[in-house]
């Protein structure tokens, strides 16, 4: 069975760092290429990175870009988000999910949450 | 940027209805399409890939449809678990999400 579990999120201040964490198992996790989808409350998804299987190839939409950094361990089938300079509009549910090559989705973990807030 | 819009942003319906759900988009996207059905506090869940595949396990009584711009999510035969908010994803040319149609029973 598919597991992504999801953890490291909480309240930060603007302007400060914090690190998301993604443990994953059930599947070769370094076969996939994996990502990070966030969610503001009660707001839609917004697709926020991607890397490929090796982790030579990162993607980022222009909203995160030079800030956030998306990263992955092979040998312990684990992701990461590395996120800098928090604003307030970051704040989300930040959702690690299992990629469809750099297109779509097809597992999800349960999400973490991030307020970036003084 | 190619932007995505959903139709409604809220349906009403019945047990037992056919509805259909609608995902424009501002240009051809050439069928790389997703649809997810997300339930209240739970994360997204993958339905149809390429505008029309069905995903392992997701009951038949889901079906997508459509090419070039417009795109059709139909849900046959209305059941009360299918309560959720779904949101369409193109592939083409970045990622992007549709707003998302909430659906509810009558």
């Amino acid at each position: 069975e598919v597991q992504l579990v999801e953890s490291g999120g909480g309240l930060v201040q603007p302007g400060r760092s914090l690190k998301l964490s993604c443990a994953a198992s059930g599947f070769t996790f370094s076969n996939y290429y994996m990502a990070w989808v966030r969610q503001a409350p009660k707001k839609g998804l917004e697709w926020v990175a991607t890397i490929s299987t090796s982790g030579s190839r990162t993607y980022y939409p222009d909203s995160v870009k030079g800030r956030f950094t998306i990263s992955r361990d092979n040998a312990k089938s684990s992701l990461y988000l590395q996120m800098n300079s928090l604003k307030s509009e970051d704040t989300a549910t930040y959702y690690c999910a299992r990629g469809m090559g750099a297109d779509y989705f097809d597992y999800w973990g349960q999400g973490v949450m991030v307020t970036v807030s003084s | 940027d190619i932007q995505m819009t959903q139709s409604p942003s809220l349906l009403s319906a019945s047990v037992g209805d056919r509805v259909t759900l609608s995902c424009k988009a501002s240009q051809s996207i050439y069928n790389s399409l997703t649809w997810y059905q997300q339930k209240l506090g739970e994360a997204p869940k993958l339905l149809i890939y390429d505008a029309n595949s069905l995903q392992t396990g997701i009951p038949s009584r889901f079906s997508g449809s459509g090419s070039g711009t417009d795109y059709t999510l139909t849900i046959s035969n209305l059941q009360p678990e299918d309560v959720a908010t779904y949101f369409c994803q193109k592939y083409y040319s970045g990622l992007t999400f549709g707003s998302g149609t909430k659906l509810e029973i009558k």
